[in-house]
Formats: structure tokens, C-alpha cells, sequence
């Protein structure tokens, strides 16, 4: 059954440093996301991506966040100044445009900034 | 008021059991809504997409409240596999998922 890949599993990188999540949404798929989830909270909404560009944003993905599809297959959330509040597990997935969109996740990287 | 709001339990029941969560949310408009399924540490997986009609999976059965703004999820003959989290989400208007906080879920031998 096809899914979505993450890398790396986990990363740990010190504050002010930048970071890059990959992910490979499933072949098919058109729309994509990228969602986050702190340590005990709930997951959270960052970003959508279609026909190469963003779709749809929320609050927390300010500057210091972009996303990009560098080619046909992979989708990269770059941090560009990793503060300590951005350690968080960084969930990609993504889905085809139907009517229910259902929105398919991969096993998430988890970020640690120190 | 939150957007999605679940009681984040635990609820703690024996094998055999049924159970059943709700969700409530808060925005009138909402149009998508779906049950996921969480262990620990790992990634949301897809359990079921809510109908309007109801719908029903084995020993799974989601209902839709679109009047007192709310979905629930029932669980029979619980496993010791269904031990998780289980994640309500919703969508309004646009593709991104929001998510409620969860109810964790402990089934007991």
C-alpha cells in the first residue's frame, strides 16, 4: 500500500540553526501539508501546498518557515532560525482532491533544538 | 469556545467492552469530519471519514450531529489493540485538518 516517507526520523540541531524536513508524499496525491505537534498537545496545522504553491498558511508559519517541491517527488519544510519552541513532532501528509480529502500522514520527524 | 473540543479521558475499559466518544465543534459551517487513530509517538492514521449518514466499519460506528454540532465514534467488543489515542478532526471550508486534542483510550485484559 503506498504512504508517505519521512527523513530523517529525528533531528536535533542547536537554536539559530536551519533545518530541512523531506518528505514523499504519495505518487498520486495533489495537495499537501505540513502539520506539527508539540509534546502532549494536540497537532497543529502549518501549511498546504498545491499546484507549487502555497494554498493555505496558519499563524504559526511565519518567515521563518518555507516549504518547496524541489522536484516531482519530494516536499521540504525548511526552518530557518530554529528557535527552542520549535522542537516538535513534524508531521507530512498529503491526498487527492476528492470530496472527503483525506488526508494521509507519514511517521513524522521529530525535532529537537537545544 | 475551541474549535474541536473532546474529552481527553482517560477511559479505561475491560475487553469486550463498547464505548463511545464525542466531539463537538464549534464552527456551524464545518463540512468534512473523520476519526484518526493515534499511538503513542506516532503518526495520525485514517480510521474513518464521517458521513452524514452515518457510517459503520466493523466493529467501528461514526454518527454525524449536524444540529447540536457534533460526531461521535463506538467502539464494540473492544481489543486490547484499540488501546490509543483517538483524534477527532474536522474541516471548514478549506483543506486543512483541525484537529480536537484527543481521547485516550485504555482497553484492560
Amino acid at each position: 500500500e503506498p504512504e508517505v516517507t519521512q527523513t530523517p526520523s529525528h533531528q536535533v540541531t542547536q537554536m539559530g540553526q536551519e533545518v530541512i524536513l523531506r518528505c514523499v508524499p504519495i505518487s498520486n496525491h495533489l495537495y499537501f501539508y505540513w502539520y506539527r505537534q508539540i509534546l502532549g498537545q494536540k497537532v497543529e496545522f502549518l501549511v498546504s501546498f498545491y499546484n507549487n504553491e502555497i494554498s493555505e498558511k496558519s499563524e504559526i508559519f511565519d518567515d521563518q518557515f518555507s516549504v518547496e517541491r524541489p522536484d516531482g517527488s519530494n516536499f521540504t519544510l525548511k526552518i530557518r532560525s530554529t528557535k527552542l519552541e520549535d522542537s516538535a513532532m513534524y508531521f507530512c501528509a498529503s491526498s487527492q482532491r476528492t470530496v472527503y480529502n483525506e488526508q494521509f500522514f507519514g511517521p513524522g520527524t521529530r525535532l529537537t533544538v537545544l | 469556545r475551541k474549535e474541536v473540543e473532546q474529552d481527553p479521558g482517560p477511559f479505561n475499559v475491560p475487553e469486550g467492552a463498547t464505548v463511545a466518544f464525542n466531539c463537538t465543534y464549534s464552527n456551524s459551517a464545518s463540512q468534512s469530519f473523520f476519526w484518526y487513530r493515534q499511538d503513542c509517538r506516532k503518526e495520525p492514521k485514517l480510521l474513518m471519514s464521517v458521513y452524514s449518514s452515518g457510517n459503520e466499519d466493523g466493529r467501528f460506528t461514526a454518527q454525524l450531529n449536524r444540529a447540536s454540532q457534533y460526531i461521535s465514534l463506538l467502539i464494540r467488543d473492544s481489543k486490547l489493540s484499540d488501546s490509543a489515542t483517538y483524534l477527532c478532526v474536522v474541516t471548514s471550508g478549506t483543506y486543512k485538518y483541525i484537529f480536537g486534542t484527543g481521547t485516550r483510550l485504555k482497553v484492560l485484559a
